[in-house]
């Protein structure tokens, strides 16, 4: 039962230009979505997160967006340098289990310059 | 200040063994959450503790187990291996347990390949 689905295992993208990430949920009691990035031999590191009540969150080049009428979110980098190259992954969690967060399968992002 | 530390980094252990990792957060974090990494399944979540108690569980079996000390240090215990336990376990860190930035800080991982 895959809750929280990022559907492209992986997405290359040329330096400069936009890097759009997808996410796709089905459990209507998330409200609360994170997006994590992970470089190899790391553990994940938080990049941006957006709550239920708002359809956008913007930190510097980063940007996520919220449908939740398609239960869909994505994350926008703008623009995308090679060190944004790592694997990204989408989490939700509800208010009930708040630090239980539920993660995609992740997207694993190339930058090529 | 230091991060999230997980002891040991690599191991490898046979099947019917039982293992034991553990995990020191960011001081000043109380709660602490494990997760197991697959390949095939991705991050799923364990369990997590805030001050001393289990808080949430995840849809593991009952030989994963886990606990937390008065110092917030935490230990999950694997009995009774199986090959499907390869992986790597990480542990996340938060300040307090409603932390709805959901701003969870990650160790590096503990790999454990059951053989």
């Amino acid at each position: 039962d895959q809750q929280v689905k990022q559907n492209s295992p992986s997405l290359s993208v040329q330096e400069g230009r936009i890097s759009i990430l997808n996410c796709d949920y089905t459990n209507s009691m998330f409200d609360y979505f994170l997006w994590y990035k992970k470089y190899p031999a790391e553990g994940p590191t938080f990049l941006i997160s957006i709550s239920s009540i708002k359809d956008k969150n913007e930190d510097g080049r980063f940007t996520v967006f919220l449908n939740k009428s398609a239960k869909h979110l994505s994350l926008h980098i703008v623009p995308s340098q090679p060190g944004d190259s790592a694997v990204y992954f989408c989490a939700a969690s509800s208010f009930q289990g708040a630090q239980k967060l539920v993660f995609g399968q992740g997207t694993r992002l190339t930058i090529n310059p | 200040k230091a991060g999230v530390t997980q002891t040991p980094r690599y191991l490898i252990k046979t099947r019917g063994q039982q293992v034991t990792l553990s995990c020191s957060p960011i001081s000043g974090h109380r709660s602490v959450s494990w997760y197991q990494q697959t390949p095939g399944q991705g991050l799923q979540f364990l369990f997590e503790y805030f001050s001393e108690t289990q808080r949430n569980k995840g849809n593991f079996p009952g030989r994963f187990s886990g606990r937390q000390f008065s110092n917030s240090r935490s230990e999950m215990n694997v009995s009774t291996l199986e090959l499907g336990d390869s992986a790597l376990y990480l542990c996340a860190s938060s300040l307090t347990d409603r932390a709805r930035t959901g701003e969870l800080f990650f160790g590096e991982g503990s790999r454990l390949t059951v053989l």
